[in-house]
């Protein structure tokens, strides 16, 4: 099974400050199509998580373009240019190359 | 606009069974996979399985031991979620989320809550 661990599991951020999240997998998540199979997702309080980033740097749609991912094989990173209130949540990465798909710890990002 | 819509809440004893259902419109409902995932309260999400409405073809965590099916009702766009011998542990939040071609759930549905205590 595929672990993926995240880094910080706490990140408290100051409005229109940049942030970033680290995702690291166990073993390569990039698939034999060439497109790395991790995703981002939010989670904001009483809410079903949101898809933010697909395939490791694709915005979902309606996502602002503050929000991007890079990375590729084993690190990820998710960053926020500049953070705005509404950005409070949860952000959890995810691999979808093997089942079962796994999600990493959640990083819990919250204003200062 | 792509919807799924989950059944209501369930309170179950230990060792019974819970079948949840998610409707499925805005979208050609066997174009597109399935998956579930289970939220345990304070806890990340975790998959438990995937169905493509197309062949029926199902995959399972093996973290559910046999206990989890996964079905659909083509005529009526939706996806069920059964899941048996439930324990104290199996208390949180299932949701329905549509997959894309490479996995990503796109699309979720609002969680139903099941709760299991004796």
């Amino acid at each position: 099974e595929i672990v993926l661990t995240q880094s910080p599991l706490y990140l408290p951020v100051i409005p229109g400050e940049p942030a970033s999240i680290s995702c690291r997998s166990s073993q390569s998540l990039l698939h034999s199509n060439a497109d790395n199979r991790l995703d981002w997702y939010v989670q904001k309080a009483g809410q079903s998580p949101q898809l933010l980033i697909y395939l490791g740097s694709h915005r979902a749609s309606g996502v602002p373009d503050r929000f991007s991912g890079s990375g590729s094989r084993t690190d990820f990173t998710l960053k926020i240019s500049r953070v705005e209130a509404e950005d409070v949540g949860v952000y959890y990465c995810m691999q979808g190359l093997q089942t079962p798909f796994t999600f990493g710890p959640g990083t819990r990002v919250d204003i200062k | 606009q792509v919807q799924l819509v989950q059944s209501g809440s369930e309170v179950k004893k230990p060792g019974a069974s819970v079948k949840l259902s998610c409707k499925a419109s805005g979208y050609t409902f066997v174009s597109y996979g399935m998956h579930w995932v289970r939220q345990a309260p304070g806890e990340r999400p975790e998959w438990m399985g995937w169905i493509n409405p197309a062949s029926d073809k199902t995959k399972y965590s093996h973290r559910f031991q046999g206990r989890v099916s996964i079905t659909t009702d083509t005529s009526a766009s939706i996806v069920y979620m059964e899941l048996t011998s439930l324990r104290s542990a199996d208390t949180g939040l299932y949701y329905c989320a549509r997959a894309s071609y490479s996995n990503y759930a796109e699309y979720w549905g609002q969680g139903t809550l099941v709760t299991v205590s004796s």
